[in-house]
């Protein structure tokens, strides 16, 4: 299965800021998706982010708030704009492996809006 | 988005016994996955399901595709410590995965 590098792990914000997070993996992959999980909460996916093409985003996220990048084939990032404290989750990527592999996720960024 | 059922929300076992979780949909799915997730951690694949009434084991987990394709069930045996942790149901819907309101399981030594 893939290995996926995210950063930062963690991070505390003031509200009001913006935070980028990166994604990046060993191998190629066509399809790559970010989710939050809310403390407590299980994972909600925010946007599918496809090389060369805008980033598609579920009901209730949209790109002003969450601007996705998605460069090349290896690499993405979601950005969380104007933070407020509502903000504040566990930010994942995630990518689709093959049938035997499903869905591999990235370690995840804490944030923290204070 | 669609959201999972999945119970029992918590669990308090002692070392040694068996776990039993579930996960109910009202729609169909093509795929189930079971993930783990440790504390500060991503969601760990543990076992794919992509038929239904397929019975699928690795070590001590065994999971289950229901027959009507809306449900899922994970069972581990003679649970250890290192079970400790958020277990997530997924189900596979149109092109993307739906996820399960998870199990936070707790082994006592």
């Amino acid at each position: 299965s893939a290995v996926i590098s995210q950063k930062p792990s963690r991070d505390i914000c003031q509200r009001g800021t913006s935070l980028t997070i990166q994604c990046q993996v060993d191998s190629q992959v066509t399809m790559m998706f970010w989710y939050r999980q809310q403390p407590g909460q299980s994972l909600t996916l925010i946007a599918t982010a496809n090389q060369g093409s805008e980033a598609t985003y579920e009901s209730g996220f949209v790109i002003d708030k969450f601007p996705i990048s998605r460069p090349n084939l290896t690499f993405s990032t979601l950005t969380v704009s104007n933070m407020s404290p509502e903000d504040s989750s566990i930010y994942l990527c995630s990518v689709a492996g093959d049938r035997e592999y499903g869905y591999t996720f990235g370690s995840g960024t804490r944030l923290t809006v204070v | 988005g669609q959201q999972l059922n999945q119970s029992p929300q918590s669990m308090f076992i002692q070392e040694g016994e068996d776990v039993s979780m579930n996960c109910t949909s009202s729609s169909i799915f093509n795929t189930w996955l079971w993930y783990k997730q440790d504390p500060g951690e991503g969601p760990v694949l543990l076992i794919a399901l992509y038929k239904a009434g397929e019975l699928t084991s690795n070590g001590r987990l065994t999971a289950q595709f229901g027959i009507t394709r809306k449900d899922s069930f994970l069972n581990i045996s003679a649970s250890i410590p290192s079970d400790v942790g958020i277990y997530f149901c997924a189900g596979l819907g149109g092109n993307q995965f739906y996820f399960g309101t998870g199990t936070s399981l707790t082994v006592i030594p």
